[in-house]
């Protein structure tokens, strides 16, 4: 298995705080994602990464940010909860863009 | 129209039967496919590339139609294990850099 752990794996959280989840690779893959999961939409791109301090939305970027300040750890904010962002979040990391390895996910609810 | 399409399901089957998956995508100019097989609860994990000449891996063999973009997945001798949500991937470049897309997952249950 890829060497990809995310945390925490779950979370409540009230409307309006921020969140913050992180993805952490030892893989030292270049390519890191950040998608959402919901019932009936499959998995939607959030934000990505290709490179430390490099990264670029994906189709539901909206109300999210991402830095990246190590090769290895990705990290997703909320910057203000909405229940809207209640979802499962998976990170992936990919060492050339296409293959993409998955970590186990986190359960966020905002209540 | 949806850039991924697969059927839902569910496909409830019984142990040792063969069934089959197809996809189709909107973009001709995608270009490279996959199958990711996902557990109730748990994070999607590659099962195959799919190739233009088709694959097999043991009883699971992957097609590619390029002319009527559409890819299939066949599953023989099916197992208990293969119980799960298969997702269609398809891979195309935007802006420089490649995207997945998936479809939605079709839920296959085997039946004892």
């Amino acid at each position: 298995d890829a060497g990809i752990t995310q945390s925490p794996r779950h979370k409540v959280t009230e409307t309006g705080t921020p969140v913050t989840l992180r993805c952490h690779q030892t893989e030292n893959h270049r390519y890191m994602y950040w998608y959402r999961q919901d019932p009936g939409h499959g998995l939607r791109l959030i934000h990505y990464s290709y490179g430390v301090k490099d990264t670029d939305k994906g189709e539901v970027s909206d109300g999210y940010s991402v830095s990246r300040s190590k090769t290895e750890d990705f990290l997703l904010t909320l910057e203000s909860a909405t229940s809207s962002q209640t979802s499962v979040y998976f990170c992936a990391i990919s060492p050339a863009s296409y293959e993409q390895y998955f970590g186990p996910g986190t359960r966020l609810t905002v209540t | 129209r949806k850039e991924v399409e697969q059927d839902p399901g569910p496909f409830n089957v019984p142990e040792g039967a063969t069934v089959a998956f197809n996809c189709t995508y909107s973009n001709s100019a995608s270009q490279s496919f996959f199958w990711y097989r996902q557990d109730c609860r748990k994070e999607p994990k590659l099962l195959m590339s799919v190739y233009s000449s088709g694959n097999e891996d043991g009883r699971f063999t992957a097609q590619l139609n390029r002319a009527s973009q559409y890819i299939s997945l066949l599953i023989r001798d099916s197992k208990l294990s293969d119980s799960a949500t298969y997702l269609c991937v398809v891979n195309d470049m935007v802006l420089g850099n490649e995207k997945l897309t998936f479809g939605t997952g079709t839920r296959l249950t085997i039946i004892p």
